[in-house]
């Protein structure tokens, strides 16, 4: 079974800085690599897709990497804002199956 | 186009009650999910659909019953509630790729 592991738990950041969350997974045949954000009692929003086949994705002040053969993905926010405060979950699909398997999460706070 | 939309958004139960929960899509996905989210446990999948008609079980399906029987649909049942089902239900579709999810419902079971 697929297991995804994010540390830290819990990040705390100045307004401004770069920071990089991390995601890993012990199964390395995946299908995709999602990363999401949730803001306190509300639903998951997707911010960025990575296929297999890819090593990164960029939106805006994100970048998503993928490393398969070591089982890591790593998601780098720029220049950090207070609205980024959320919490941050990656979400891995295999390539056999139609599952996806979930991280606990990292709550990201930024201090302005 | 309004997505993924989950009814009701929150619900009371009494231990034993029955309750159905609603999940519409309406992006014409083939694959519709049900997870249940509790702290400290991340996202746990319930149940999924890879089409009308056809259902299977996640990681915990143990209590629940599901039903795709259109498309856009996937309805999560509770015949017999109790206490440790007291969680949010976030649905979610695809079409194979990126997942798109419900606002969810918060079910409290006392």
């Amino acid at each position: 079974k697929q297991e995804v592991t994010q540390i830290p738990a819990a990040l705390s950041v100045p307004e401004g800085e770069n920071l990089v969350l991390n995601c890993s997974f012990t199964d390395s045949a995946i299908y995709n690599l999602q990363w999401f954000r949730q803001d306190p009692g509300k639903g998951l929003t997707s911010l960025l897709l990575i296929q297999s086949s890819q090593r990164e994705q960029t939106s805006g002040r994100l970048n998503a990497s993928l490393d398969k053969s070591s089982g890591r993905s790593t998601l780098y926010i720029a220049a950090s804002q207070p609205g980024d405060s959320a919490t941050y979950l990656c979400a891995v699909r295999h390539n056999s199956g139609n599952q996806f398997y979930f991280g606990t999460g990292t709550s990201l706070t930024v201090i302005p | 186009n309004a997505g993924v939309t989950q009814t009701p958004k929150f619900r009371v139960l009494k231990t034993g009650q029955s309750m159905t929960l609603l999940c519409a899509q309406d992006m014409n996905h083939e694959y519709m999910y049900w997870y249940r989210q509790d702290p400290g446990m991340g996202l746990r999948l319930i149940h999924y659909s890879v089409g009308e008609g056809t259902t299977a079980k996640g990681e915990v399906p143990d209590g629940y019953n599901v039903s795709r029987l259109k498309k856009q649909n996937f309805l999560l049942g509770l015949e017999s509630a109790a206490p440790s089902q007291t969680s949010v239900y976030f649905c979610a579709s695809s079409q194979g790729h990126e997942q798109y999810f419900g606002p969810g419902t918060r079910l409290t079971v006392t």
